[in-house]
């Protein structure tokens, strides 16, 4: 069981827009920054949004996040058929003194 | 360009012991967090272990706290993670990942490629 809560799977069609939602608590997502990172079949995971809502270098503008209070979302702008892959939402536990994860969103596009 | 090459993966029986390394370059190793984080087949992420710049705090997960030791040589831009007492539930691709920003804020950004870890009879 994952201190953070994610959806198993979420879906959209080509060019919708798609919300990946992440719960957690006052000693994680409410305190600390939230990452989010997506990872294709048989490859590393790859940060997307860093720092609630920064964008590294070369993520594409139809990536953002947002947080409020214990939760967190990335919103997917766009939906193209390279964004099925998984999804994953991260933080800083202060009780646990350690990072933490979601369980993973499996994005499928119809 | 940032590049980090895990190596030491490999098959060992219950109860052994095994070192993971992680040579980095492309950036000044000894400013940043560096972390180390395992998917085991099928599973989710899960983060094993971080330590700071000149490794002066050291975190573990209870999972693995006891059994690994965290470290790095930054004279030598290597992160290592040494593991022993192994279990079946530490079979896992590790990952090396450098924190995204200098300072506290150690969330991971850029990941190695990984390296498997099979622990069987």
């Amino acid at each position: 069981q994952s201190v953070l809560t994610q959806p198993p799977s979420a879906s959209g069609t080509p060019g919708q827009r798609v919300t990946i939602s992440c719960s957690g608590s006052s000693s994680n997502i409410e305190k600390n920054y939230v990452y989010w990172y997506r990872q294709l079949p048989g490859t590393a995971p790859k940060l997307l949004i860093c720092r609630n809502n920064q964008r590294p270098s070369g993520v594409p503008d139809r990536f953002s996040g947002s947080k409020s209070g214990t939760s967190a979302s990335l919103a997917i702008t766009g939906l193209r058929s390279e964004d099925e892959a998984d999804y994953y939402c991260a933080t800083w536990d202060d009780s646990l003194r350690g990072r933490v994860f979601g369980g993973g969103t499996k994005l499928t596009v119809l | 360009e940032v590049q980090l090459l895990e190596s030491g993966g490999g098959l060992v029986q219950p109860g052994g012991s095994l070192r993971l390394s992680c040579t980095a370059s492309g950036f000044t190793f000894s400013t940043f967090v560096m972390n180390w984080v395992r998917q085991a087949p099928g599973k989710g992420l899960e983060w094993v272990s971080s330590i700071t710049g000149g490794a002066e705090r050291i975190f573990y997960a209870d999972s693995v706290k006891g059994r690994f030791t965290i470290s790095r040589d930054n004279s030598r831009n290597t992160l290592n993670l040494q593991m022993n007492s192994l279990r079946a539930e530490d079979t896992a691709v590790y990952y090396c990942a450098k924190a995204e920003y200098t300072g506290s804020d150690g969330g991971p950004g850029y990941w190695g490629q990984g390296t498997l870890v099979t622990v069987s009879s």
